[in-house]
């Protein structure tokens, strides 16, 4: 099975601030990853896949690179909405999620 | 706009059995793999469970493999799993989510979720 690891678990950080999140896949995934954005009490929302393509409708401060096994998402200056936890996903097997990462307010 | 609601979540126990429905709505159903996701509280995101278009693949966790059967109604635009021998594990907030293709074989991620159906095992 394909192991998921992200970092940090937890950010702190203020508005304005670039953040970036990295996850690392435990065999070469190519470019099949997703990163999710999860608000309390709220379905995941689908922010990148394959790697680096931005959904349709998400702002351009979100943005994902990487391939093989290491991937980051970076947001280029943090919005109040953007406090959240946010998932990487590997879909070149089966799934795996890693373990997600809460971004605080610093 | 498409929706999923999902529905046939309660409290169950242990060893006993529950039927998750999604009813799903502003898309072409048949055109897309569908699939499960659980989330238990205060935890994170679980693969479960995914269906492709015409229910010719299937694919399992291992945490569910034997207990749980997912299957699709595309003449009623409907996705379900039947969970079997639950244990206390099971125990979270189940998601219902549509694939942005409509093969499990080729990779892709998911685009649309539903808000969950919560499901307790608990004696």
């Amino acid at each position: 099975d394909i192991q998921m690891t992200q970092s940090p678990s937890t950010l702190s950080a203020s508005v304005g601030d670039r953040v970036t999140i990295t996850c690392r896949a435990s065999q070469s995934i190519s470019s099949w990853l997703a990163w999710y954005q999860q608000k309390p009490g709220k379905a995941p929302k689908l922010l990148i896949h394959k790697a680096s393509s931005l959904e349709s409708g998400v702002p351009s401060r979100f943005s994902g690179s990487g391939s093989g096994t290491e991937f980051t998402l970076t947001i280029s200056s943090l919005r109040p909405d953007d406090f959240a936890t946010y998932y990487c996903q590997q879909y070149n097997s089966y799934w795996t999620f890693g373990q997600g990462t809460k971004v605080e307010i610093k | 706009e498409v929706q999923l609601v999902e529905s046939g979540g309660g409290l169950v126990q242990p060893g006993r059995s529950l039927r998750l429905s999604c009813a799903a709505s502003g898309f072409t159903f048949d055109d897309y793999a569908m699939h499960w996701v659980r989330q238990a509280p205060g935890k994170g995101l679980e693969w479960v469970s995914s269906i492709s278009w015409g229910s010719g693949d299937i694919g399992y966790a291992d945490s569910v493999k034997g207990r749980f059967t997912i299957s699709r109604d595309n003449a009623k635009n409907s996705l379900y799993l039947q969970m079997n021998s639950l244990r206390d594990e099971d125990t979270a907030l189940y998601y219902c989510a549509k694939g942005k293709r409509s093969s499990i074989v080729v990779p892709a991620a998911v685009d649309y979720w539903g808000q969950g159906t919560l499901v307790t095992i608990s004696s």
